[in-house]
C-alpha cells in the first residue's frame, strides 16, 4: 500500500542549530515528493518538490531535501534554524510521470519547536 | 504562486445544520479540485476529487451523500457538509489543479466547528 511515514512526531532544536526532518515513503511507481509547512490554523505552504533530475532540491526559506531512491527517503534539511521556522511540517507523495493524478498522500506531520 | 481562496475561514454551526464551503481559484482555471480534511493534530486526508462538470469521486469511507461537492465552473468549487455533527468538526482544505499541471496549490482552509 502507498504510504508516507514521518518517524518523528515532535522535534525540538535550538535556534541556529541544524535540522533534519525524516520522511520515508512506500510507493509502487515513480513518486513525486513534496514538503509543506503549516503554521497553526493556517493552510499549507510548499517548501520544495521533487519531480525528476537532480536528487538534491532547493526550496524556499533555506530548506533543501534529498531524494534517495535506494532508501525510499526524502529528508528535509536546513543548516541553521530560525525561531520563525517553528511549525508543522508535512511530507507528501504523489504518483509521478504519466500516472500523475494530482492526489497526494501525506505523512503524519512533524511538529518543530525552536528553543531560543 | 497561484491564489486560492476559501470562504468562510471559520464557521460554527449547530448539530443537524448544513454548511457550505467555497473554494475559488482566483488566477487560474481549476479543471480538477481535491478536497482534504484535517482533524486536530492529524495529517491531511483526501476526501474526494472532482473534475469540472463531472460528479465527484469519493475516497473510501467518505459518505458522498453527506459531503456534497459541486464543481460547476473552472474557478469555483463548493463542499457542503449536510446535517453536520460534532464528529465532522475539522479543517477542510481545497486543492485546485489546472489541467495536467504538476503544481499543487492549497486553499487557506476552513475551520468547521459543530456544536
Amino acid at each position: 500500500a502507498q504510504s508516507v511515514t514521518q518517524p518523528d512526531i515532535h522535534i525540538t532544536v535550538s535556534e541556529g542549530a541544524s535540522l533534519e526532518l525524516r520522511c520515508n515513503y512506500s510507493y509502487g511507481a515513480t513518486p513525486y515528493l513534496f514538503w509543506y509547512v503549516q503554521s497553526p490554523g493556517q493552510g499549507l505552504q510548499l517548501l520544495l518538490k521533487y519531480f525528476s533530475g537532480d536528487t538534491l532540491v532547493q526550496g524556499i526559506k533555506g530548506f533543501e531535501a534529498e531524494f534517495k531512491r535506494s532508501q525510499s527517503s526524502f529528508n528535509l534539511r536546513k543548516p541553521s534554524v530560525h525561531w520563525s521556522d517553528a511549525a508543522e511540517y508535512f511530507c507528501a507523495v504523489g504518483a509521478g510521470g504519466s500516472s500523475n493524478t494530482g492526489k497526494l498522500i501525506f505523512g503524519q506531520g512533524t511538529t518543530l519547536q525552536v528553543k531560543p | 504562486g497561484a491564489v486560492v481562496s476559501q470562504h468562510p475561514s471559520r464557521v460554527i454551526c449547530k448539530s443537524g445544520t448544513s454548511v457550505k464551503i467555497e473554494c475559488r481559484s482566483l488566477d487560474f482555471q481549476a479543471t480538477t479540485m481535491f478536497w482534504y480534511r484535517q482533524f486536530p493534530k492529524q495529517s491531511l486526508m483526501l476526501m474526494a476529487t472532482s473534475n469540472e462538470g463531472s460528479k465527484a469521486t469519493y475516497e473510501q469511507g467518505v459518505e458522498k451523500d453527506k459531503f456534497l461537492i459541486n464543481h460547476a465552473s473552472l474557478t469555483l468549487s463548493t463542499l457542503t457538509v449536510t446535517s453536520a455533527h460534532p464528529e465532522d468538526s475539522s479543517f477542510y482544505i481545497c486543492s485546485p489543479r489546472a489541467g495536467a499541471s504538476l503544481e499543487q496549490f492549497f486553499g487557506p482552509g476552513t475551520r468547521l466547528t459543530v456544536l
